[in-house]
């Protein structure tokens, strides 16, 4: 089974710093995706990033980065930059590569972020 | 190119009724996938369904069921409600089988009373 761990119910940050948001996950499948999502009030789900197992490089994508240690079983989303619109909850997500289980994503609690001004 | 639609927005239903709600994904994308999203349970999986066929389902019992159209179009009902069925419901699409980006709807947020 899969599992993911948000230890962080919620964090403050202040504008223009950084803030890394802690994920850990948990599966024997050695193929898996990890992916972090960003929900506003407004309840869409926005993809932010994604990093493949397989992956040699952390990725990145404009303020967002994520910080992945294989070995730790650790997937940090960490926000370069914050401004007064990152304020939302975040989730970490992840998916196994495999046929059998499709497209599923199993979501952590999730991390509510506020940034002050 | 039009994004991921979730229709109704918002829908109050009394208890022991029953609700259709219905997800337009991105042209072109095959896999449509709900979840259900509650403040005590989190986001969890309902079910996928990928060219009309359900891939895959949750841990959800039977009163919780779709379909999908040759459209892509797919819809989720739920039969003899329950004030706990109250949650936002998210659907997601997908293009395929091997393709990782999932982008999501608004969501519906079904209130039972």
């Amino acid at each position: 089974a899969q599992k993911i761990t948000q230890t962080q119910p919620g964090m403050f940050v202040q504008e223009k710093e950084a803030v890394t948001l802690d994920c850990t996950y948990d599966t024997s499948d050695p193929s898996y995706g990890l992916f972090w999502y960003k929900q506003p009030s407004s309840g869409e789900m926005i993809f932010l990033i994604y990093q493949g197992s397989y992956d040699q490089q952390n990725a990145t994508e404009g303020r967002y980065s994520l910080n992945f240690q294989k070995a730790r079983k650790s997937a940090n989303l960490v926000i370069s930059a914050s401004q007064l619109g990152d304020s939302a909850m975040y989730f970490c997500a992840m998916r196994v590569m495999n046929m059998e289980y499709g497209n599923k994503l199993v979501f952590g609690a999730g991390t509510i972020l506020r940034v002050k001004s | 190119k039009a994004g991921v639609t979730q229709t109704p927005r918002y829908l109050i239903k009394t208890r022991g009724q029953q609700v259709t709600l219905s997800c337009s994904p991105i042209s072109g994308h095959r896999s449509v996938s709900w979840y259900q999203q509650t403040p005590g349970q989190g986001l969890q999986f309902l079910f996928e369904y990928f060219s009309e066929t359900q891939r895959n389902k949750g841990n959800f019992p039977g009163r919780f069921s779709g379909r999908q159209f040759s459209n892509s179009r797919s819809e989720m009902n739920v039969s003899t409600l329950e004030l706990g069925d109250s949650a936002l419901y998210l659907c997601a699409s997908s293009a395929g089988t091997v393709s990782y980006e999932q982008y999501f709807g608004p969501g519906t947020r079904l209130t039972v009373t």
